[in-house]
């Protein structure tokens, strides 16, 4: 029961350096999402896809890209790390019925 | 995009209270959605739930769609319902998130 996985769990990272989070979910949802959520703002929308192939922006896409090769995998990649971008991030799936269904986090922090 | 407003925004309970958490939101939607942030920082699906009334155990949850707010009822709170309660909406792809309820149950 993996259902949405992500890694890594915490990161460090220094101004500039670049990363990827990866997410993966084996439930063959096809609507796939980034949140960040940031201390006393909720979860903020980055960016999401509804297929291989589809994405498009959330609300706060700015330093962040995506792509979306095959149902499974969502990865989100920061080109150019900044401190504003210390958060943490949840990938999120959804199926047919609506529901997201959230991994566990991964923690950043940009010095 | 839609504004979602939860109040009360802290909630302090003793063990055993019971409470109502709003979620009030700015447009009409077609997928509302509550979640529970535990103190390890894990999402937890609640109830999903774009109108009408839903049960689980002591967790309830009522959306009046044509008003533009839905309620969760926690009855007889026990400690490990402590962490944040976030509500969702959606009228398509994008999610919005209000700040959420941090609750706090007190044995």
């Amino acid at each position: 029961n993996a259902g949405v996985t992500q890694t890594p769990k915490f990161q460090v990272l220094k101004t500039g350096q670049s990363m990827t989070l990866q997410c993966a979910q084996d439930m063959n949802h096809e609507y796939m999402s980034w949140y960040r959520q940031d201390p006393g703002m909720g979860l903020r929308l980055i960016h999401y896809s509804v297929g291989a192939g589809i994405t498009d922006q959330g609300e706060v896409p700015n330093g962040y890209n995506v792509s979306r090769s095959t149902t499974e995998d969502f990865p989100l990649r920061l080109l150019s790390a900044a401190p504003s971008q210390t958060s943490v991030y949840f990938c999120a799936s959804g199926g047919a019925g609506g529901e997201l269904f959230f991994g566990e986090g991964s923690r950043l922090t940009v010095l | 995009g839609i504004q979602v407003e939860q109040s009360p925004p802290d909630l302090i309970l003793q063990e055993g209270a019971n409470s109502t958490l709003r979620c009030n939101f700015s447009d009409s939607v077609n997928n509302l959605q509550w979640f529970h942030q535990n103190p390890w920082g894990q999402l937890i699906n609640l109830f999903y739930i774009p109108s009408g009334t839903k049960q689980n155990g002591r967790l309830s949850a009522t959306t009046v769609a044509t008003e533009r707010y839905s309620l969760l009822y926690i009855s007889s709170s026990q400690t490990t319902d402590s962490g944040v309660y976030f509500c969702a909406v959606s009228t398509g792809n994008q999610f919005y998130f209000g700040t959420g309820t941090s609750l706090t149950v007190i044995p």
